[in-house]
Order: C-alpha cells, then structure tokens, then sequence
C-alpha cells in the first residue's frame, strides 16, 4: 500500500532559526496537504500542492512539491513561538478519496 | 457557526465495553473520516465515507465499526475486540472529491482500562 515517509520526526530550534520537514513517497501522487497540530489541539490545513515542480509561500512558510511528485517539503524561515506544533504530510494517489499522512514532525521552538 | 463536533472530549471505559464515539458536521460535507492518532504514529486512518449509507475500511479497520445514517454523523463504535483501544480519535469531513481538505473536530481521547 501508499506509504508516506516524513523526517524528522522531532525538530528543536533556536528562535529565529529556520527549520525543514521533509516528506517521501512510495508512489507517484496526485497532491499533497500539509497540516499544522498546534499542542493539545486537531489538525487544521495549511495547504495543498497538486503541480509538479510547485512552490507556494504563506508569510514565513514555503511549502514544495517535487518533480517526480514523490516528495514535498515545508520550510519555515525566522521560527518563532507560535511556530509550535507538530506538521504532517498527506499525500493522495490518484483515483482515491483518501490520503495517507506522514508520521508528523513535531516542533520545539527556544525562546 | 459551521464546524465539527465530537463528543465527548474525553472518555474512560473499562476493558470488554463496546463504545461509541460521536462525530457531527454541520458543514454540508459528503466525505467523513475516523482516524486515530498515537505518540509518534501520526494519524491512522480507520474508515472513511464518501456518502450516506456507504463506508469503506481504512488502514486499521480491525475492532472498529461505523455507520453513515445521516449526512451530519458519522459515529464510531470501539468494540471489545479492539486490541488496544486506548488513543486519541480524530473525526475529519471534506468536499468529496480528491482536491479538497479535511476539516477535524477537536478529538476524544479514549482510556480504556
């Protein structure tokens, strides 16, 4: 079946420090979402990429997806506080509803 | 005020106890999602479904049940047969279709002891 590969699992940065999270799948997919659980809380959308080669920037976030649409990444520039949370991948092959989210990076921001 | 709501927030149950979690929408959504979610498993997604009185089997099927009377709920039965019961579940909705996101309700966390 899909499976979705996102590393690391665990991020701690110095405020104003950049940090990555990378995801990879098995299978060539359709799109991929990104979500942010903030501690405590659900998952809310961030954003989705469906085009190969696609860049999308929200504020401090640059979100990827890559040629072969196999992998993405979400890099956020300048981490601050409410950067907090864990972020999960949720990538969908075609022709099917649903999506197979990656492990999550949880991330830990020093004031 | 459009949103998700489970109920309730948290549960305890005793071991061999059937338990039903309930999860309503009131965004107009066909697509309905249970998930559950462990440290450092990410989210897993148990069943799904795409219209009333239609589901499928996620990924960890296994001990779980659903059913879809109603456009608006979506409930969750945790049976006995449930292994290990004890997490936090997730219930999402969406547009269906393959390019739309999903909308989560703030969860339950279940103990069964």
């Amino acid at each position: 079946g899909q499976q979705v590969m996102q590393i690391p699992q665990y991020q701690h940065v110095q405020e104003g420090e950049d940090f990555t999270t990378y995801c990879n799948s098995s299978t060539t997919l359709s799109n991929i979402q990104w979500y942010k659980q903030r501690p405590g809380g659900h998952p809310v959308f961030l954003i989705q990429l469906v085009k190969s080669g696609e860049v999308k920037k929200q504020k401090r976030l640059t979100f990827q997806f890559g040629e072969a649409k196999k992998n993405s990444s979400l890099h956020i520039t300048a981490t601050q506080t409410t950067d907090v949370g864990t972020y999960f991948c949720a990538g969908r092959a075609g022709g099917y509803q649903k999506v197979t989210f990656g492990i999550g990076t949880k991330l830990q921001v020093i004031p | 005020d459009g949103g998700i709501t489970q109920s309730p927030k948290y549960l305890f149950r005793k071991e061999g106890q059937n338990v039903t979690l309930s999860c309503e929408q009131n965004l107009n959504h066909d697509a309905m999602y249970w998930y559950r979610q462990d440290p450092g498993q990410g989210l897993r997604l148990i069943y799904y479904s795409q219209i009333v009185n239609d589901f499928q089997k996620g990924d960890i099927a296994e001990g779980y049940s659903v059913s879809r009377e109603k456009k608006e709920s979506f409930p969750l039965t945790v049976t006995s047969a449930q292994k290990n019961p004890t997490a936090f579940y997730l219930c999402a909705s969406s547009i269906a279709g393959q390019d739309y996101e999903q909308y989560f309700g703030p969860g339950t966390r279940l103990t069964v002891t």
